[in-house]
């Protein structure tokens, strides 16, 4: 149940698109469709973003969006907001029956 | 529609406690549930799973043999039994509503904090 590897910060200007890789194996990222994607601001219980690679919930801004390809999944935020400075954490189902986050990645909007 | 989780404190190393989530607005029983926890300054950890109907519990590794998860449906609430408690379960834990079954966490309690120190 190794974390799957995300970079520890990326950063962008407002109105920019920034993408956030989230590298597992063919035993969690690469073999299910299972990637979920959560913000969290400092203080605050983590937030939905994107499920099953690139679902995205009912209401959620269309500035998110998620893809998959092998065994690295990515969330792609475009059109950087303030408010999208946040911690941003991928998950994924696994061959063992379990989830394993990501490290997290602080986003920061310059 | 929310979750709320209770039970947290300070414990000595070795100790037990045991933590609830309960839940409102929603059909409980309808929904696979979620502990993730998160230590101070770190990152997220997922903890355990119990199905919709409490059949079926997995957990991860690092808890395994020393946490029980478990569901009261007529009571709406979710519990997780922390046995031998370390160090190291020093964390925030949260409780998460899985709406898809396989692991989208569409919401989220506020937490209640552990603290394992001698």
């Amino acid at each position: 149940q190794s974390a799957l590897t995300q970079p520890a910060s990326v950063s962008g200007s407002p109105g920019q698109s920034i993408t956030i890789s989230c590298t597992g194996t063919s035993s969690d990222v690469g073999g299910y469709n299972y990637v979920s994607w959560y913000q969290q601001h400092p203080g605050k219980a983590p937030k939905l973003m994107i499920y099953d690679v690139s679902n995205r919930p009912s209401g959620l801004s269309n500035r998110f969006s998620g893809s998959k390809s092998g065994n690295t999944a990515s969330l792609t935020i475009s059109g950087l907001q303030a408010e999208d400075e946040a911690d941003y954490y991928c998950s994924s189902y696994t061959s063992s029956a379990v989830w394993v986050f990501g490290g997290g990645t602080k986003l920061t909007v310059l | 529609v929310h979750l709320v989780e209770s039970g947290g404190g300070v414990v000595q190393p070795g100790r037990s406690l045991r933590l609830s989530c309960a839940a409102s607005g929603f059909t409980f029983s309808n929904y696979p549930m979620h502990w993730v926890r998160q230590a101070p300054g770190k990152g997220l950890e997922w903890v355990a799973v119990i199905s919709y109907d409490g059949s079926i519990k997995y957990y991860a590794d690092s808890v395994k043999g020393r946490f029980t998860i478990s569901r009261d449906s007529s009571r709406n609430t979710l519990y997780l039994q922390m046995n031998s408690l370390r160090a190291e379960d020093t964390a925030l834990f949260y409780c998460a509503r899985d709406n898809s079954g396989q692991g989208a966490f569409d919401m989220w309690g506020q937490g209640t904090m552990v603290t394992v120190s001698s």
